[in-house]
């Protein structure tokens, strides 16, 4: 089945800083999607996004689908952005039965 | 507009017990999804539903869960003679068609005694 790998596996930032998390993946997909687990276990949606680039605020993803890896890139990190990034790709259906990376353990600290 | 919302929030069960967990997709959403996450296994998915249908439930084990997605009515994970290897986070997701947007309830916390 299709593998999915997260890096690093933790980070430790400063207030400010700039990170970048990376994605990579074994197979072709149809649907990528980033999410954000905060300290109280609550799942975010942050980008739906098989290919291209977009943008939201301090956040960004770009997914090479070509080159199966995809990159999140936090921008003037807070400690709100604390917490467990995880990709998640489709299984090869083009739906949302999803497979899980391990997630980047990401800490922000004051 | 409400997102995906569970209940209850925290579920204590003993040994043999049944669990019932409840899942209200966003509204405009007829795709719905369960997870659950373990601790040493990460978030797993178990089964997607839509009104009425099981559209795929290979992730879900093949004893004691079952799911449910009735024309009226929020969604149902069914645990039946819960097992302390049933303790975990169960989450619900919801989107409006099924490839785009997953978003997900607060979730579901599972303890077995």
């Amino acid at each position: 089945g299709i593998q999915v790998e997260q890096s690093p596996p933790d980070l430790i930032l400063q207030e400010g800083a700039n990170s970048t998390l990376r994605c990579n993946f074994s197979d072709s997909v149809n649907n990528l999607q980033w999410f954000h687990q905060n300290p109280w276990g609550q799942l975010i949606n942050l980008f739906y996004i098989p290919s291209g680039t977009k943008q939201n605020g301090r956040l960004s993803a770009t997914t090479v689908a070509t080159e199966r890896y995809s990159l999140l890139y936090i921008s003037s990190s807070q400690t709100t952005d604390s917490g467990v990034y995880f990709c998640a790709l489709d299984y090869g259906g083009a739906t949302n039965k999803l497979i899980f990376g391990t997630g980047t353990l990401l800490a922000v600290q004051p | 507009n409400a997102g995906v919302m569970q209940n209850p929030r925290h579920l204590v069960r003993r040994r043999g017990q049944e669990a019932r967990l409840r899942c209200s997709p966003m509204k405009g959403h007829s795709h719905v999804y369960w997870y659950r996450q373990l601790p040493e296994e990460g978030l797993k998915f178990m089964v997607y539903l839509q009104k009425e249908n099981i559209i795929d439930e290979s992730g879900m084990p093949k004893e004691r869960f079952s799911a449910e997605f009735p024309k009226e009515g929020p969604s149902i994970l069914r645990i039946q003679q819960v097992v302390r290897g049933d303790s975990a986070a169960y989450f619900c997701a919801s989107s409006r068609t099924d490839n785009s947007p997953l978003h997900f309830g607060n979730g579901t916390r599972l303890t077995v005694t």
